[in-house]
């Protein structure tokens, strides 16, 4: 089955305690986004990469990092989170970019204490 | 940094109306307009999309409107049902090659 599988669904934690959030795809896509969901502001786009090794910010990138070293795998790393980055995470990948359909994973609950 | 203009925010409607939900944008990379489904505890779903090189689209109850002069696409759902409450979003691809999305609009139908 084609799938984004985000890990994990729920986290909490505490300010200053870095974490990663995993994302994976099965489809051989090479474009790879993570968007944060926040009431009243839809989703934001973090950062993206086009392809192994090649990544770049979007709209809100600070207080993140990202990697692409295999094309499957695009994680989203905190290494200092702060409560303003209590959200909603989404990890997306595509066949052709903003050209075709996202596929979305399940999304990442992330609660910074 | 790409606007995308999405309204209403909320929209509420009677089983059976039609909703309309409306999208503006800049300019784009890419000539491909979707929108996007999102149920509670769920991430976005594609539910339909347009090329420009038409006018409007319908799949089944669902129906894209694309202006291109103006910049602004619509999403029409005839017979509005309960099972069709959610939220939903409008995307362009601006300038990245990952859409930019609107704020989303949450849709609920009453029985």
């Amino acid at each position: 089955e084609a799938q984004v599988t985000q890990n994990p669904r729920y986290l909490i934690t505490v300010t200053g305690k870095k974490l990663t959030v995993t994302c994976s795809q099965n489809m051989n896509h090479e474009y790879m986004s993570w968007y944060r969901q926040d009431p009243g502001l839809g989703l934001r786009q973090i950062y993206y990469s086009m392809n192994v090794e090649v990544t770049d910010k979007g709209d809100v990138p600070e207080g993140y990092k990202v990697s692409r070293k295999e094309k499957r795998n695009f994680p989203l790393i905190l290494e200092s989170p702060s409560p303003n980055q209590t959200s909603l995470y989404f990890c997306a990948s595509s066949f052709a970019g903003g050209g075709s359909p996202l596929h979305f994973g399940n999304g990442t609950r992330l609660t910074v204490t | 940094q790409q606007q995308v203009k999405q309204s209403p925010q909320s929209l509420i409607v009677q089983k059976g109306g039609i909703s309309i939900i409306n999208c503006a944008y800049e300019n784009t990379a890419f000539d491909y307009f979707p929108w996007y489904q999102q149920f509670p505890g769920k991430g976005p779903a594609l539910l339909i999309a347009i090329r420009p090189d038409v006018s409007e689209k319908k799949e089944g109850r669902f129906t894209i409107s694309f202006n291109k002069s103006a910049k602004q696409f619509s999403l029409h759902i005839m017979d509005s049902q309960p099972g069709d409450s959610a939220t939903y979003f409008c995307a362009t691809p601006g300038g990245s090659y990952i859409p930019t999305f609107g704020r989303g609009t949450s849709l609920i139908v009453h029985p």
